[in-house]
């Protein structure tokens, strides 16, 4: 079975700070990548998304993730973090076909 | 102003008594998915329907049913033999069934929270 995991539960950082949330999931063959976000208060909104090609995705708000398939790895970074990032992000993943796998989740806390 | 819709956004409930969750999407999208969101773990599956008429159990089925009587309501019952109902429940849609054509996200409504008293 799919899993994802994703590296901090909880990541605080001061503004202008530079961020990199960790995901990785179990599945060796193709997929589907996804960073959704969840501001406090807001539904689930999708950040990012890998389908194919290149590697490096962009998103809304500045974000972007690479995929390194050797890694089975979908880590998001944003180079500098603004006191509105504040908020649950969630990788997801599925395989063709497949249920949708959602990470836990990390909580970012970012102080002004 | 296409999207999601849940109500109710609270919803409080005796332990014992069923409750339904509606869920509406004016988007199109033929597949429709009901989550339960808990603290520290992420989105389980709780039920899926690809069609019209049509549902399959997800991860986390016992305790819950569904009906698909029309593409774009997506009802969820949460039975009394639920054991832990209090939860934030989450209602998803996207285009088709698990990217099956070739990828595609899914488009998340507002939530309930449930508390069952």
């Amino acid at each position: 079975a799919q899993s994802v995991s994703q590296h901090n539960h909880h990541v605080i950082l001061s503004e202008a700070a530079s961020l990199e949330l960790g995901c990785n999931y179990s599945y060796g063959g193709t997929v589907n990548l996804f960073w959704y976000v969840q501001y406090p208060g807001q539904h689930l909104q999708l950040l990012l998304k890998y389908f194919s090609g290149d590697p490096l995705v962009k998103g809304i708000k500045g974000f972007e993730a690479e995929f390194i398939k050797s890694k089975f790895s979908f880590n998001l970074r944003k180079p500098s973090v603004q006191w509105s990032d504040t908020a649950e992000y969630f990788c997801a993943v599925n395989a063709h076909g497949q249920n949708f796998v959602f990470g836990p989740g990390t909580r970012l806390s970012v102080l002004p | 102003d296409g999207g999601i819709t849940q109500s109710p956004k609270y919803l409080f409930r005796k332990e014992g008594q069923n409750v339904t969750l509606s869920c509406e999407q004016n988007l199109n999208h033929d597949a429709m998915y009901w989550y339960r969101q808990d603290p520290g773990q992420g989105l389980r599956l709780i039920y899926y329907s690809q069609i019209v008429n049509d549902f399959q159990k997800g991860d986390i089925a016992e305790g819950y049913s569904v009906s698909r009587e029309k593409k774009e309501s997506f009802p969820l019952t949460v039975t009394s033999a639920q054991k832990n109902p209090t939860a934030f429940y989450l209602c998803a849609s996207s285009i088709d069934l698990f990217g099956l054509a070739g990828g595609s996200e899914q488009f998340f409504g507002p939530g309930t929270r449930l508390t069952v008293l």
